[in-house]
């Protein structure tokens, strides 16, 4: 199963400022997925990375917003860019490993 | 666009319980559906994943059950500890990767 290893686990940041959060994967893999947790409530799928293409987004999120790279096939990054209170969530990446989802153990963001 | 409803919301038992979480989702078309434990403020726990063809799926103390036509999956747990105590998710995948979850079920299991 693949392990994932995201980073930063938590911050605290100002309004109007970027936070740009990285998962590294112990293998590689064809697709990473981005995912949102707002507080009290599920998962919403931001956008799924692909190696060498440009992220595909879900209805509701951009990329000016949410800009993604994905340098090679164990590494991603997701950016939280001018960030308001309403951006406080836990946002977590995911790989997809012999048909099973996994998950990175999240970062917790709060904007003040 | 599918959707995925979890029932209960929350559930208090006593240790040593057996339970049922249920999962109900609109779109039948689904390649697998994943089940899934989140502990407060972190990621998720992979627990069972029941392809489409299967009806039900066993891990330990946990057995998954599908029926794809109905729209349905239930957790089984069996002889509850206060260890899982979590929120329990699940998933249906009906394209590649592109899961949808439910709001999850949030168990409390009292010593």
């Amino acid at each position: 199963s693949a392990v994932i290893s995201q980073k930063p686990s938590r911050d605290i940041c100002q309004r109007g400022t970027s936070l740009t959060i990285q998962c590294q994967v112990d293998s590689q893999v064809t697709m990473m997925f981005w995912y949102r947790q707002q507080p009290g409530q599920s998962l919403t799928l931001i956008a799924t990375a692909n190696q060498g293409s440009e992220a595909t987004y879900e209805s509701g999120f951009v990329i000016d917003k949410f800009p993604i790279s994905r340098p090679n096939l164990t590494f991603s990054t997701l950016t939280v860019s001018n960030m308001s209170p309403e951006d406080s969530s836990i946002y977590l990446c995911s790989v997809e490993d012999n048909e099973k989802l996994f998950f990175g153990s999240g970062t917790q963001l709060s904007v003040l | 666009k599918q959707e995925v409803t979890q029932i209960p919301a929350a559930l208090s038992v006593p240790e040593g319980e057996n339970l049922v979480l249920n999962c109900s989702f609109t779109d039948s078309a689904i390649y697998n559906l994943q089940w899934f434990r989140q502990d407060p403020g972190k990621g998720l726990t992979s627990l069972l994943l029941i392809q489409s063809s299967q009806r039900e799926q066993t891990s330990g103390r946990l057995n998954a059950s599908l029926d794809k036509s109905s729209g349905r999956s239930t957790l089984y747990i069996a002889a509850s500890q206060p260890g899982d105590s979590a929120t329990y998710l699940c998933a249906p995948n009906t394209n590649a990767g592109k899961s949808t979850f439910g709001d999850g079920t949030t168990l409390t299991v009292k010593p």
